[in-house]
Formats: C-alpha cells, sequence, structure tokens
C-alpha cells in the first residue's frame, strides 16, 4: 500500500463546475499537507499550505484536512481552462525539513 | 527570473555515460531538494542539500548516484554509467531556512532520456 493514495483520473468537468480532488494517507504523523499544480512539461507549483486540520480559503481555492480520516481536499469554485493541470497533494512529517511524500496526482480537464 | 533555475532542460545519454544535472536555488535560499519523478508516478524524494553539506540523502539509490551544493555554484546531481531506468524528470526545489515545512519552490526539471 503507497503512503498516499491519490486517483490518478483523468477528471473532465465544465467550465464553472466545482472540482473535487482528494488523497488519503497511512502515516498518522503527517502534519503538513499541501497541494501542487503542475502544469504538462514544468514544475510543481504551491497552491495550497495547510498545517494539521481544518479549513484554509484562497480565492477559489478550499483545502481541508481531515486527520482523524486520514483524508485531505482540494475544491476548486467556479473552475476555468486554465485550470486544467494535474495536481498532486503532498505531505511531510515535523522535523523532516522538507521531505515531501507526493500522491501520483489528478490529471484535471476544464472544458469550454 | 529569480526562481529555481536547472538546466540541462532535456538532456539524453547513452547506457554508461554520465549524467550531470545543474539547479541553481531561488535567490536568498540556501537549501535544496532534488526529487524524481518517473512516468506515472509521483515525485519522490532524493536527497536534501544545504552549502557543502547532505543533511538527508534516503531516497538516493546506493550506487551510481551523487549530489553536492559546493560553497559556489550550483548544486548538481550525478548519475554514473546511467541506465535506461534512469530516465525520468529531475526536479530541483528549494528553501529559505531548515523552518520551512514543506512551502518548497520548484524548477521546470531536467528531463533525461536514456538510450
Amino acid at each position: 500500500q503507497k503512503e498516499v493514495e491519490q486517483d490518478p483520473g483523468p477528471l473532465s468537468v465544465p467550465e464553472g463546475a466545482i472540482v473535487s480532488l482528494n488523497c488519503t494517507y497511512s502515516n498518522s504523523a503527517f502534519q503538513y499537507f499541501m497541494w501542487y499544480r503542475q502544469y504538462s512539461r514544468k514544475g510543481p507549483e504551491l497552491l495550497m499550505y495547510t498545517y494539521s486540520s481544518g479549513n484554509k480559503e484562497d480565492g477559489r481555492f478550499t483545502a481541508q484536512v481531515d486527520k482523524s480520516s486520514k483524508y485531505i481536499s482540494l475544491f476548486i469554485r467556479d473552475s476555468q481552462p486554465s485550470d486544467s493541470a494535474t495536481y498532486l497533494c503532498a505531505m511531510s512529517e515535523p522535523g523532516t525539513a522538507s521531505k515531501l511524500t507526493f500522491g501520483t496526482g489528478t490529471r484535471l480537464q476544464v472544458t469550454l | 527570473n529569480a526562481g529555481v533555475m536547472q538546466n540541462p532542460r532535456h538532456l539524453v545519454r547513452r547506457r554508461g555515460q554520465e549524467a550531470r544535472l545543474r539547479c541553481s536555488p531561488m535567490k536568498g535560499h540556501s537549501h535544496v531538494y532534488w526529487y524524481r519523478q518517473l512516468p506515472e508516478e509521483g515525485l519522490k524524494f532524493m536527497v536534501y542539500l544545504q552549502k557543502e553539506n547532505i543533511i538527508d540523502e534516503s531516497g538516493m539509490p546506493k550506487e551510481r548516484f551523487s549530489a553536492e551544493f559546493p560553497k559556489e555554484g550550483p548544486s548538481i546531481l550525478r548519475i554514473q554509467q546511467v541506465v535506461r531506468g534512469d530516465s525520468a524528470a529531475y526536479f530541483c526545489a528549494s528553501s529559505p531556512g531548515r523552518d520551512n515545512t514543506g512551502e518548497l519552490f520548484f524548477g521546470e526539471g531536467s528531463r533525461l532520456t536514456v538510450l
């Protein structure tokens, strides 16, 4: 079993839809949770960063962490074609100095 | 461009040759990380370096791979005697300091193809 599980997709939605992306994990020591966006042939860029459980909102993006269920989510409201990319969840333990464990990524396609 | 700079962007090597990948961190960042992304797989941590020090190399293959971050110049990931299984995208990331807990800034990657 992988330490972090993420549905690879692809996920295709129409413009304006609400998108829900999810990851589950098995390591209860993870405390820091991130979502990265990766466009084709580019490097990942940090979208959202959350410490421990709770919600965090930034514009059209909301990140949720449920540590009791070992489940994290990223919601994208009013999705745009420019949101078409691969979304990677990542997490790390305290004191491991950014040694991130990534999911395999979910490929999202937002159509006109 | 003040971002993480990686070169070359694309590298083709024949089996048995050496590959050298270079990374210059963002301005003001003193911590460098190397990750590898194999096709259809997520990014895998390889090594974490500060200037002149390897802090964590737990993700590095035991043989043929080495990394350095000298006092002057970029960080270098070196792969000796490459094999086809080394074909992947190699990403460098940087952060400003040790207290950072995941907010990494990635370069655009170096794509290695081994023939």
